[in-house]
Order: structure tokens, then sequence, then C-alpha cells
């Protein structure tokens, strides 16, 4: 079946720290792949996705890549800053035409000063 | 003004309670959605509705009914509630472009008692 799975929170860093936070999937065909982020009180954003492999989606200083050899989509940023506390999902949309995503359970990043 | 937006924005029921989460958007997007939050589970899809005349159900659609009143409305009724309804509940747009992103709305945090 169709699956994503992140690493376990919360992450912790200090300011400026890097962040990788890990996603893998399960899937059949060929999936889409997003990062969605949940900023406390709020509905989920788009922060970036990438529709094909080897794909690199960007924004805000996050990046992640589309690996279809290690079915991977491991999201990253050079230097958190306090705004970037959050929780993370990554997602895949199924492919063909159906419009279904499948969550990932969310990592909470909190970075203090 | 929000392109998604959700009423009520909270609720608490009793259990036995019959209880509508309402969904409006502005976005002019063909296809809709519900889901639910859990923690540690992610998001999970209720009911998802490509137009007017099509829904269909998600993978935990036991408990929960939809009405898609018009383009830009897509209702969700929880027809006897229960404590295990307790949940977020998010709604999402998308176009009709089976790659496209979904833009959520706020949520609606229900407390079923």
């Amino acid at each position: 079946g169709n699956s994503v799975t992140q690493m376990e929170g919360p992450v912790t860093l200090s300011e400026e720290a890097f962040l990788t936070i890990n996603c893998t999937y399960t899937a059949t065909g060929y999936p889409s792949l997003f990062w969605y982020v949940q900023y406390p009180g709020e509905g989920l954003q788009l922060l970036l996705k990438a529709t094909k492999a080897d794909d690199k989606g960007s924004n805000k200083g996050f990046e992640a890549t589309y690996r279809k050899e290690t079915t991977s989509f491991h999201l990253e940023k050079g230097s958190v800053q306090v705004s970037d506390s959050a929780v993370y999902f990554c997602a895949l949309l199924i492919s063909g035409n159906t419009g279904k995503l499948i969550f990932g359970q969310g990592t909470t990043l909190q970075v203090k000063p | 003004d929000a392109d998604v937006t959700q009423t009520p924005r909270n609720r608490i029921t009793k259990t036995g309670k019959r209880i509508m989460l309402e969904c409006s958007q502005t976005k002019g997007h063909d296809r809709m959605y519900w889901y639910r939050q859990d923690p540690g589970l992610g998001l999970r899809l209720i009911y998802y509705s490509f137009d007017v005349k099509d829904i269909n159900k998600g993978e935990i659609s036991d408990g929960y009914s939809v009405s898609r009143q018009a383009q830009a409305k897509f209702s969700l009724s929880l027809e006897s509630a229960i404590p295990n309804q307790t949940a977020l509940y998010f709604c999402a747009t998308s176009d009709v472009r089976g790659r496209e992103t979904q833009y959520f709305g706020p949520g609606t945090r229900l407390l079923v008692l």
C-alpha cells in the first residue's frame, strides 16, 4: 500500500543550527511528494513539492530532493530560526488523477533562541 | 480574506448529538476534501469530492457523512457523535489537475464529551 514514514519528534534545535527531518515513502507508480508546515493554531501550508525523481523542491531556505532509489524526501535547512518552530508533514500524492494525499505522522520542530 | 474558511473553529458537543462542520472556499477549485488530524497519526482522509455530483469515501468514512451543496461549499456531518471523534478537522481544496497543491482551511477543533 501507499504510506509515508517520518522521523519521530519532537526535534529541538538552537537557532542557526542545521535541520534534517527524514521522510521515506512506499508507493505504487510515480507519486508527487510534498512537505507541508503547520504553525501553531493554523492550518497546513504547502512548504515545497517535487513531482518527479531527482527534482529538488525549495522554499524559504528549506530544500528536499525526490530520491527514487532510496524512496526518500528528506527536508533540510541550513540555518533554522525561532520562527520555523512548527509541525512538518511529509505527504505523497498517489499517482493517477485521484487527488488523494497520504500524510506522515508529522514532526514537531522547536527552535530555541 | 481567507481562501478556505471553516466554521465553527471550536465546538464542544455531547455523545449522541448530531453536528455539522462547514467549509467554504473562494478559490474556484472543483475538488474539496475533509481530513481529521490526531496526535501521532498525521492527517487521514474522511471524504473527498471532485465536483458537486461526485463524492467519495476516504480511508476513515465510518460515522461521517458529507454534502456538497455547491462548488464552493462542502459540509461534514457527524450523525451521532462519539468521544473517539474528538479531533482537529481540516477542509482542503485543489485544482482539477491531479498533481496540484491542496489548500487547507484553519481547522475545526471538536471535542465530544
